[in-house]
């Protein structure tokens, strides 16, 4: 089945650095991604979509200069968050279609990314 | 916008008991439903997935319902175990690529 690697599963960085996420769909193509972010007994958050070839389509009050978003080929999209702060800690997660096949197909996330700010 | 609820927010049952978990949605313009399951700090794994077009799907001891006109699906669990104990969410795709995730139901199967 469609598989989606997520890197890295964990991660802790000091305040004002910079950490950068890889979404990898492995065995198709997709040309959207998205990312989203889960607070703690809560659900999923979208915070962008992810386009091949263009510019990252943000969703009302994600700061797109902070989480930078690049689509630089049909498998992979990378989410960098910029400058991190503490309230940057959460877990961030995407997910990707088969371009080939459309909405009808299932959505597959990758496992997601454990980010903590200290 | 999209506005998907999921009721109960926990559960606790009994091995060996069926279960209904509920999802609600707003928009009945949907082109898919979709049910996951999230273990704890970890990704999400698609169960099933419902087309707009579809009353049901069916996946061992899962059985996923839809019923578009009232806005609402249902997770059947058959003969829980305590490996189902998880949190489910579901998610509904109005516009082909952006997914609406419930607010999820924690699951607890008790030995």
């Amino acid at each position: 089945g469609a598989v989606v690697s997520q890197h890295p599963s964990r991660v802790i960085c000091k305040s004002g650095t910079s950490v950068k996420i890889e979404c990898r769909s492995l065995d198709f193509q997709a040309t959207t991604m998205f990312w989203y972010r889960q607070f703690p007994k809560q659900s999923l958050m979208l915070m962008a979509t992810s386009n091949e070839g263009s510019k990252a389509t943000y969703e009302q009050g994600v700061e797109k200069d902070k989480f930078l978003i690049n689509h630089a080929s049909l498998t992979l999209s990378t989410l960098t968050v910029t400058s991190a702060h503490p309230e940057d800690s959460s877990f961030y997660i995407c997910s990707a279609r088969d371009s080939r096949q459309g909405v009808v197909t299932p959505l597959h996330f990758g496992n997601g990314t454990r980010l903590t700010v200290t | 916008k999209q506005e998907v609820t999921q009721i109960p927010a926990a559960l606790s049952v009994p091995e060996g008991e069926n279960l209904v978990l509920n999802c609600s949605f707003t928009d009945s313009a949907i082109y898919n439903l979709q049910w996951f399951r999230q273990d704890p700090g970890k990704g999400l794994t698609s169960l099933l997935l419902i087309q707009s077009s579809q009353r049901e799907q069916t996946s061992g001891r899962l059985n996923a319902s839809l019923d578009k006109s009232s806005g609402r699906s249902t997770l059947y669990i058959a003969a829980s175990q305590p490996g189902d104990s998880a949190t489910y969410l579901c998610a509904s795709t109005n516009t082909g690529n952006q997914f609406y995730f419930g607010t999820g139901t924690s699951l607890t199967v008790i030995p």
